[in-house]
């Protein structure tokens, strides 16, 4: 089974703070996202990337920075932490150029205070 | 159906009956469909999928009908249980959409709850 692992589950930062979020995922995929996820507002995708050094914004990219250094490992980096970033953030990878099913992280709940 | 405002449409039934969540999709080029189930403090799981070439498939007690014509989606859930409790999403998304072209698109999900 793919297996997309998020390093963490809870995480309280202070606003201006650097924050890294980590994911990681087991089958090669090509793909991989970031999504954030607010009440009443479903699952926005923040940024992409569908391959090493490749990065693209998503619907709502501001605030936010990504990295891929290898294709199995996303990072999402907010630069200045700000309190309306608190948030479920997912992270996701699909295979190939299909772009059919997307893999979950069990998601990293973010309050910044 | 897809939520309004801040509150997720929602669905109570009862242990051991059928459940049909909805869902209006935006897009008629549109041609590939998955519903997701996400369980309170995880991340969404992959259900079942269909492609616009089919109007139903069947999974273990899932069935999802596609209505391209008014463009509607729904998963139907048999004998619901417990376990069923959870957020629904559906999910659209044009096949060999890659790369730099990526477009699935959510839903703002269903909140199915189930009493026994």
């Amino acid at each position: 089974d793919v297996k997309v692992t998020q390093s963490s589950r809870y995480l309280v930062k202070r606003t201006g703070e650097k924050v890294f979020l980590e994911c990681v995922q087991d089958m090669d995929h090509e793909n991989m996202f970031w999504y954030r996820q607010d009440p009443g507002l479903g699952l926005r995708l923040i940024y992409f990337s569908y391959d090493v050094k490749m990065k693209e914004k998503g619907d709502i990219p501001e605030g936010y920075s990504v990295s891929r250094e290898k294709k199995e490992r996303f990072s999402l980096i907010l630069e200045s932490a700000s309190t309306n970033q608190t948030s479920m953030y997912l992270c996701a990878s699909s295979s190939g150029q299909s772009n059919e099913k997307l893999f979950f992280g069990s998601g990293t709940q973010l309050s910044v205070l | 159906g897809e939520s309004v405002g801040l509150h997720l449409p929602t669905l109570s039934v009862q242990e051991g009956d059928n459940s049909i969540i909805n869902c209006a999709y935006s897009n008629s080029a549109s041609d590939y469909f998955i519903w997701y189930k996400q369980e309170s403090g995880k991340g969404p799981q992959f259900i079942i999928d269909i492609r616009s070439n089919m109007d139903k498939r069947q999974g273990q007690r899932v069935t999802v009908l596609l209505n391209k014509t008014v463009k509607h989606l729904s998963l139907q859930i048999a004998a619901t249980q417990p376990g069923d409790s959870a957020v629904y999403f559906c999910a659209e998304n044009i096949i060999g959409s890659g790369g730099s072209n990526y477009k699935l698109t959510f839903g703002k999900g269903t909140l199915l709850t189930v009493n026994p």
